[in-house]
């Protein structure tokens, strides 16, 4: 059964160091979305993505977050220089019917 | 849609025992509501999609109903087993390119 991946499963990383966040969507679908989960709050949506473009962000999806496409089968999550406050579960997710949710990356900001 | 609340929080039953969690909405702009099952470690599983009001799913033990007008939908489990245990976790969308706004969920302890 197809399934979304992402990599790598955990981060650590320094502040103000940039990270990137790398997902691998089901292959016919057409809606690309980011969400973050920070320790014992809900899951909030970051991003989603269609046609190459930005389709809608939320407000912590500021200047420090960007998203790409590169290569038609990635989809990335970067953030230029990290926060303490960046810590979380990061899930991609990619759409037909259904959103389908990556398995996650723990990004740790230390 | 903005503010999703789900109850109980948190809920720990017995092997054999049904149970049933909620989840309310803003009834306005609605379009289709999710539910997920979220075990630890693991991604979230997508368990319905739901539409319509009145719309009532079933897979296997769990179901579904949904109320577009009063903004609510209950998720039942029959006869809860341990490996039911995890989160759950509703999100309605609205229209527009569907992001899905999640609630609290509600965390299912099941016992042997």
């Amino acid at each position: 059964e197809p399934e979304v991946t992402q990599t790598p499963s955990h981060q650590v990383t320094q502040m103000g160091q940039e990270v990137i966040l790398r997902c691998v969507p089901i292959s016919n679908h057409l809606y690309f979305y980011w969400y973050r989960q920070i320790l014992g709050q809900k899951v909030e949506f970051l991003v989603s993505f269609y046609n190459n473009e930005i389709s809608e962000k939320s407000e912590i999806f500021d200047d420090q977050f960007s998203v790409e496409r590169p290569d038609g089968s990635n989809f990335t999550l970067k953030i230029r220089s990290t926060k303490l406050e960046d810590s979380a579960m990061y899930f991609c997710a990619s759409r037909d019917y259904e959103q389908y949710f990556g398995p996650g990356t723990r990004l740790t900001v230390t | 849609i903005l503010n999703v609340e789900q109850s109980p929080q948190s809920l720990h039953v017995q092997e054999g025992d049904s149970t049933n969690f909620t989840c309310s909405f803003p009834s306005s702009n609605f379009y289709a509501l999710h539910w997920y099952r979220w075990e630890t470690a693991k991604s979230p599983e997508a368990l319905f999609v739901m539409t319509l009001n009145g719309d009532e799913k079933k897979k296997g033990r769990i179901s579904a109903t949904l109320n577009t007008k009063e903004g609510y939908s209950y998720l039942y489990i029959k006869g809860s087993q341990p490996e039911d245990s995890a989160t759950y976790l509703c999100a309605p969308i609205g229209t527009g390119f569907q992001k899905l706004v999640f609630g609290t969920g509600t965390r299912l302890l099941v016992s042997p």
